[in-house]
């Protein structure tokens, strides 16, 4: 079965990088359609679509995070990684990963989530 | 970007109860929507996908429909466990956006 989980620093400093990896099991991010992505959900708010990588190693992101935001994989490892620059306390969150759904930009198979705090 | 709209943003109801979410978009996106429950401490769950196709596992009493600007989730006889917020989200254009939530507790 199709499993997610992310891992990283849970409290980091403001102007810090941020830098998580998402290790994932049950599928193979060579196949075609396959695509694994992160979003970040602020307590109490709407989840936030952050940046996608697919099976070409195409990678998208999202435009108002887009300079600060790094997605890259590892398919021999099955890792995806995330990175996002100069944290700010208003980044403060659960960042998810999350396998894309085939045939859509919906994420169907989520990772448990990652709180970070940013704080100096 | 597109923005995604829901109403109400709280409802109580009881088990047993019919339950309909709104959400609107704020541009045609045909029906590139999709709906997640999520719990507290909890990662969202896809309900629905392309506004009327239950995702594998979810139960018949969730429904979708709805295309264009428009669409809705409606959960025919609410159960204990629906309890929850639910989401909805475009995936016609980048970036994808997510509609605030909506908010089902127990009355």
């Amino acid at each position: 079965q199709i499993t997610l989980k992310e891992s990283g620093p849970t409290l980091v400093k403001p102007t810090q990088t941020l830098a998580l990896t998402c290790n994932f099991s049950g599928f193979s991010l060579n196949s075609y359609g396959v695509g694994v992505g992160w979003a970040r959900q602020p307590p109490g708010k709407a989840p936030e679509w952050l940046a996608f990588i697919y099976w070409d190693d195409e990678k998208r992101y999202s435009p108002s995070l887009q300079t600060r935001l790094t997605i890259t994989r590892d398919t021999s490892k099955n890792q995806v990684h995330l990175t996002m620059t100069n944290m700010d306390p208003v980044d403060s969150a659960t960042y998810f990963c999350a396998h894309r759904l085939r045939g859509a930009d919906l994420f169907d198979f989520w990772g448990q989530g990652l709180l970070v705090l940013v704080s100096s | 970007a597109i923005r995604m709209t829901q109403s109400p943003s709280s409802l109580s109801a009881s088990t047993g109860d019919r339950v309909t979410i709104t959400c609107r978009a704020s541009q045609d996106i045909g029906s590139y929507v999709g709906w997640f429950q999520q719990k507290p401490g909890k990662a969202p769950k896809l309900l629905v996908y392309a506004a009327n196709t239950l995702q594998s596992g979810v139960p018949s009493r969730f429904s979708g429909s709805g295309s264009g600007t428009d669409f809705t989730l409606t959960l025919s006889s609410l159960q204990s466990e629906d309890f929850a917020t639910y989401y909805c989200q475009q995936y016609h254009s980048y970036p994808l956006t997510f509609g605030p939530g909506t908010t089902v507790d127990i009355k």
